[in-house]
């Protein structure tokens, strides 16, 4: 399976744990994003990286948390103190260069559940 | 700020009938998404849509884009159990990011 991967699919961390995600893209694709998407709710933008740069981060994305792409391959999105509001699912997608018409591919997403 | 709102939020409907869901959006934009998420799945891509009086139609279901009334639609033709899921539009204002309505939870039953 080439699809974008995301390890772990389901987190539980205790209240004030660190966590941290991982995102794989679709080979060749050099835009990546990360969502999170809570029951009910259609996915809300967290940030992007073109390549190895981040180029766009929403206000939802406090500095607890933080998110990488070294080398521009694949993705890293890290929460610290974690609370319970963070409890959603983060959904990483790709797309590749190309026009700004380009779709974006979903990942299976990694389910978080803070206790 | 870009707002996407669809309508309805849920749909039961018959097998065999058709029926449509629209987006609205708030601002100018010329690139609509429409994608598919089964419960506890990820996104499915459908259709993106690039320009004014876009229409494109895959089996069943056919989107358009109307960008002057800033309006998107999801026409579902002869409507299968196969169907049922949610479907999202997603709207880009600027830049790369996908702004997503709150999803049409369609249910199709015999």
């Amino acid at each position: 399976d080439t699809g974008v991967s995301q390890n772990p699919r389901h987190k539980i961390t205790k209240r004030g744990q660190n966590v941290t995600f991982r995102c794989d893209p679709i080979s060749e694709h050099n835009r990546l994003y990360w969502y999170r998407q809570t029951l009910g709710q259609g996915p809300e933008f967290l940030t992007y990286f073109q390549n190895e740069a981040q180029l766009e981060k929403s206000r939802l994305l406090s500095d607890r948390f933080s998110a990488e792409r070294p080398k521009g391959s694949f993705s890293t999105l890290e929460i610290q103190r974690t609370e319970q509001g963070d409890s959603a699912m983060y959904l990483c997608a790709s797309s590749p260069p190309g026009g700004l018409g380009t779709e974006a591919f979903f990942g299976q997403g990694t389910r978080l559940t803070v206790v | 700020e870009l707002k996407v709102e669809q309508n309805p939020l849920f749909l039961s409907m018959q097998e065999g009938k058709n029926y449509t869901i629209y987006c609205n959006y708030s601002t100018t934009s010329d690139r609509l998404y429409w994608y598919r998420q089964d419960p506890g799945k990820s996104l499915e891509s459908l259709f993106v849509l690039l320009s004014n009086g876009a229409v494109k139609q895959e089996g069943r279901l056919m989107a358009s884009l109307d960008t002057k009334a800033r309006l998107s639609t999801l026409h579902i033709t002869a409507a299968v159990h196969d169907l049922s899921a949610t479907y999202f539009c997603a709207v880009v204002n600027s830049g790369y990011a996908l702004n997503f309505g709150k999803g049409t939870s369609l249910l199709v039953t015999p």
